[in-house]
């Protein structure tokens, strides 16, 4: 049984730094990437970014500036980083897993972290 | 990026009746389209991948259909459970990954 459990900072002001970080329990963690989505009242759900256990990324080309994936295999952990948040970058954010190549659907999904920007 | 518009945005539907959902794409592309349930609080669940393809433990009354720019999720007889948002999702993109705005099926 696959399970996701995410962790980090829900409340930040503006132009701080959003980090989370998702485990990974049970399955296997090599043989897929690793998703961020986030969701909120305004855009909806929104993919940011992927990664392997080989640190192979690919982001939202609108993210691509301010986001940074990064990946810790031995521990079986995702991490994500979002410089200068702003207010709309208030969201749900959900870790999951993806496909076994770049851009496959998510079949497990962390149970969300509620993060608000505000000053 | 590839645009996903799902209509309608509001579905209201009773128990036993089937409904449709479509989702349309702003490009063709293959058929790596997926669908996702999602009820208040919880993350979304996958039901479809491949555009017709059951994911493991999904009743059977779900199906997918469809290629190019036109996809749709059919629920064959509305059960309680299923009362839900239902959004699509195009993953054959590596401009960017694409969900639909959602379908909100009530009663």
């Amino acid at each position: 049984q696959v399970q996701l459990q995410q962790w980090g900072a829900g409340l930040l002001k503006p132009s701080e730094t959003l980090s989370l970080t998702c485990a990974v329990y049970g399955g296997s963690f090599n043989g897929y990437y690793w998703s961020w989505i986030r969701q909120s009242p305004e855009k909806g759900l929104e993919w940011i970014g992927e990664i392997n256990h080989a640190g192979s990324t690919n982001y939202h080309p609108s993210l691509r500036s301010r986001v940074s994936l990064s990946v810790d295999t031995p521990n079986k952990q995702v991490s994500l980083t979002v410089k200068s948040v702003t207010v709309a970058d208030s969201a749900v954010y959900y870790c999951a897993r993806g496909g076994r190549s770049a851009g496959g659907p998510a079949d497990y999904w962390g149970q969300g972290t509620l993060v608000t920007v505000s000053s | 990026d590839i645009q996903l518009t799902q209509s309608p945005s509001t579905l209201s539907a009773s128990v036993g009746d089937s409904v449709t959902i479509t989702c349309r794409a702003s490009q063709s592309f293959n058929s790596w389209l997926a669908w996702y349930q999602q009820k208040p609080g919880q993350a979304p669940k996958l039901l479809i991948y491949k555009a017709s393809t059951l994911e493991s433990g999904v009743p059977s009354r779900f199906s997918g259909s469809g290629s190019g720019t036109e996809f749709t999720l059919t629920i064959g007889s509305l059960q309680p459970d299923d009362f839900a948002t239902y959004y699509c999702q195009q993953y054959n993109s590596y401009s960017g990954l694409t969900f639909g705005g959602g379908t909100t099926v009530d009663i």
